[in-house]
């Protein structure tokens, strides 16, 4: 079966520019989970939808925002871009929330 | 707030030897979850343990989560090079979230 896929693989952004990333998740998983990776902080959660409800937030300012579809495909909201948001951006889902994700091979956002 | 604490950060094994990562959370899980990701490429979900001092083992790799639930180990019997990667562990509350640990980043000397 198809895993969970991200889109674009690679984005290059300016400073003060927004970005918008996407999530496919597995057929039949309605959990949809965003994680920021950097070599500096390792993986910090952002913020999880379960069924169109955001369930959980990370602790990220309010220029990170998400929102999950009917169809479970979720997208990732960054506004007013700065350098600090260079990060692989991995997506996650499961069936049930909380148990044994599923990462997608994540969106580079690099930002000049 | 939580935080999940992973030692040792990097780990440098002869093939053959054993490897050994623990992972340490500052309050009760309800479960801990562990995933792999080798270099270049995503986290792999590995196991879940949900039960107080539960083992868990999948061939080479033994996980142990302990009997107050806030720590947690892998260890790896003989590594490969195929062993390569970033091992993390992931705790989670049951508050629909995971926090993952700091990983650690194994390095197989053939």
């Amino acid at each position: 079966k198809a895993g969970v896929t991200q889109t674009p693989r690679y984005l290059i952004k300016t400073r003060g520019q927004q970005v918008t990333l996407s999530c496919s998740p597995i057929s039949g998983h309605r959990s949809v989970s965003w994680y920021q990776q950097t070599p500096g902080q390792g993986l910090q959660f952002l913020f999880e939808y379960f069924s169109e409800t955001q369930r959980n937030k990370g602790n990220f300012p309010g220029r990170f925002s998400g929102r999950q579809f009917s169809n479970s495909r979720s997208e990732m909201n960054v506004s007013t871009l700065e350098l600090g948001d260079s990060a692989l951006y991995l997506c996650a889902s499961s069936r049930v929330s909380g148990y044994g994700y599923t990462f997608g091979s994540g969106t580079r956002l690099t930002v000049v | 707030g939580q935080q999940v604490m992973q030692i040792p950060q990097y780990q440098h094994v002869q093939e053959g030897e054993d490897f050994t990562t623990y992972c340490n959370s500052s309050t009760t899980l309800s479960n801990i979850q562990w995933y792999k990701q080798r270099p270049g490429g995503h986290p792999v979900f590995l196991i879940q343990l949900v039960k107080s001092g539960e083992v868990k083992k999948q061939k080479r790799l033994t996980f142990q989560f302990g009997e107050a639930k806030k720590n947690s180990s892998l260890h790896i019997t003989a590594t490969q090079t195929t062993d390569v990667g970033t091992y993390f562990c992931a705790g989670s509350t049951g508050a629909n979230n995971l926090f993952f640990g700091t990983g650690t980043r194994l390095t197989v000397i053939p």
